[in-house]
């Protein structure tokens, strides 16, 4: 079945780190892929919705400049979290569907983001 | 705007016993409706989805769904949980109409006791 790969899994940083986030489609191509932030014990919250060759269109209240998504080709898209501070500290989730339309979105394993 | 309500925060069953998920949502065209399942630091794995057809829906690891358009539910049942099954569960709601978005509920936790 489709895969997703994010990476790396776990992160531990310096306040003022900026990191990237992969995530790759393996054996599909995906126009679209969603970048989604969960808080401990907390539902998914949508980000921003990263399109392959364009920019990303982000949700209310997510600050582009902090959260830069870049879709270069049809299997990656990278979440990078500029100059991290404490409040950044969350799981990060990827999704892509395997065609276009609605279809069934297969997420990463996450990424455990903590800005010391 | 689409939204899911899961009512239910945590549920704890015995094993063996049945368990039913309530999900309920609101959205302004038609629906697509999936189930998600996940363990602890993990990502999430499609349980089911319902996109038209038969209102029951089969899935994974003897999960279905019924789809109930005058409810606007979709509730998740199975007949018989193993401690395997002991997870945070998420209804989502999605369509063309919101651009390919998911829009989650809150989740659910599934305790099972031996």
């Amino acid at each position: 079945g489709a895969v997703v790969s994010q990476h790396p899994s776990r992160v531990i940083c310096k306040s003022g780190t900026s990191v990237k986030i992969e995530c790759r489609s393996l054996d599909f191509q995906a126009t679209t892929m969603f970048w989604y932030r969960q808080f401990p014990k907390q539902s998914l919250m949508l980000m921003a919705t990263s399109n392959e060759g364009s920019k990303a269109t982000y949700e209310q209240g997510v600050e582009k400049d902090k959260f830069l998504i870049n879709h270069a080709s049809l299997t990656l898209s990278t979440l990078t979290v500029t100059s991290a501070h404490p409040e950044d500290s969350s799981f990060y989730i990827c999704s892509a569907g395997d065609s276009g339309g609605v279809q069934p979105q297969h997420f990463g394993d996450g990424t455990r983001l903590s800005i010391l | 705007a689409q939204s899911v309500t899961q009512p239910d925060i945590h549920i704890t069953v015995s094993e063996g016993a049945s368990l039913e998920l309530r999900c309920n949502y609101s959205y302004g065209a038609t629906p697509y409706l999936f189930w998600y399942v996940q363990s602890p630091g993990q990502g999430l794995q499609l349980l089911l989805k319902y996109f038209s057809g038969d209102t029951l829906v089969q899935g994974i690891k003897g999960f279905e769904a019924e789809f109930k358009r005058s409810q606007s539910s979709f509730n998740l049942r199975k007949p018989s949980v193993h401690w395997s099954d002991a997870a945070e569960y998420f209804c989502a709601v999605g369509g063309r109409a919101a651009g390919n978005k998911l829009t989650f509920g809150g989740g659910t936790r599934v305790l099972v006791k031996p």
